[in-house]
């Protein structure tokens, strides 16, 4: 079963607006780690933060990390239209050897033009 | 580096045919997983192996599900008797921790279609 769980499910934003979505996981964590899928293909990487970071950045990308809480945040700034496509964050659970990643549901954003 | 490429991209079958899908992970990398992902939904770990020892297996994976991976390079996920349950998207990813790289780089998957 799926371990996260993602909010909101779907978002529609105009183009340069800034999207941000929250997941949120059950255990402890070597890493969280967001993906993105457009329209029925593969998964892409965006980003990892491990669990001792607090935040992290990449380009466009915001995440955030609070263990105490077992939440996370992405933030994509200046949003365009080919942003749209759905957003994964993942876990790597401590303990867990082989390193499998735990997928929450997904948001679905959407940016109009 | 080509990437990680599965085969075929679609598959409509039958109910009750057997189907075997590919999977050529990137060639350094010694970790390769299967998941399974449904409309709408995230996806689902399937199984792992590192190198050709499958170390690991889903719940999900009934006894109509075999993987392998011989040699420890591409692999193979088949499903017997296919059921209309079984339509989904079938992902495959490797990695490579050995290379201080934690992501994990997907395949396009492969869509199953049982009618």
């Amino acid at each position: 079963s799926q371990q996260g769980e993602e909010d909101p499910q779907a978002l529609s934003i105009q183009e340069g607006e800034n999207a941000t979505m929250n997941c949120s996981y059950k255990t402890s964590i070597n890493n969280l780690q967001w993906y993105r899928q457009n329209s029925g293909r593969g998964l892409v990487h965006l980003i990892l933060i491990r669990s001792n970071e607090r935040e992290k950045h990449s380009g466009r990308l915001r995440v955030t990390l609070d263990t105490s809480k077992k939440s996370s945040s992405l933030l994509i700034t200046a949003s365009r239209a080919a942003d749209t496509a759905s957003y994964f964050c993942a876990t790597e659970n401590r303990l867990d050897s082989s390193y499998k990643l735990i997928f929450g549901s997904g948001t679905r954003l959407l940016v109009r033009p | 580096d080509t990437g990680v490429s599965q085969d075929p991209r679609h598959k409509i079958t039958k109910r009750g045919q057997n189907v075997t899908f590919r999977c050529d992970p990137i060639s350094e990398h010694n970790r390769l997983y299967w998941y399974r992902q449904t409309l709408g939904q995230g996806p689902e770990f399937l199984t792992y192996f590192q190198n050709e020892a499958q170390l690991e297996k889903s719940r999900l994976l009934s006894d109509r599900f075999s993987a392998e991976r011989p040699k420890g390079s591409f692999s193979t996920l088949e499903i017997q008797r296919t059921e209309q349950g079984d339509s989904a998207m079938y992902l495959c990813a490797s990695s490579s921790r050995d290379l201080g790289d934690y992501e994990q780089y997907f395949g396009p998957g492969t869509r199953l279609t049982v009618t």
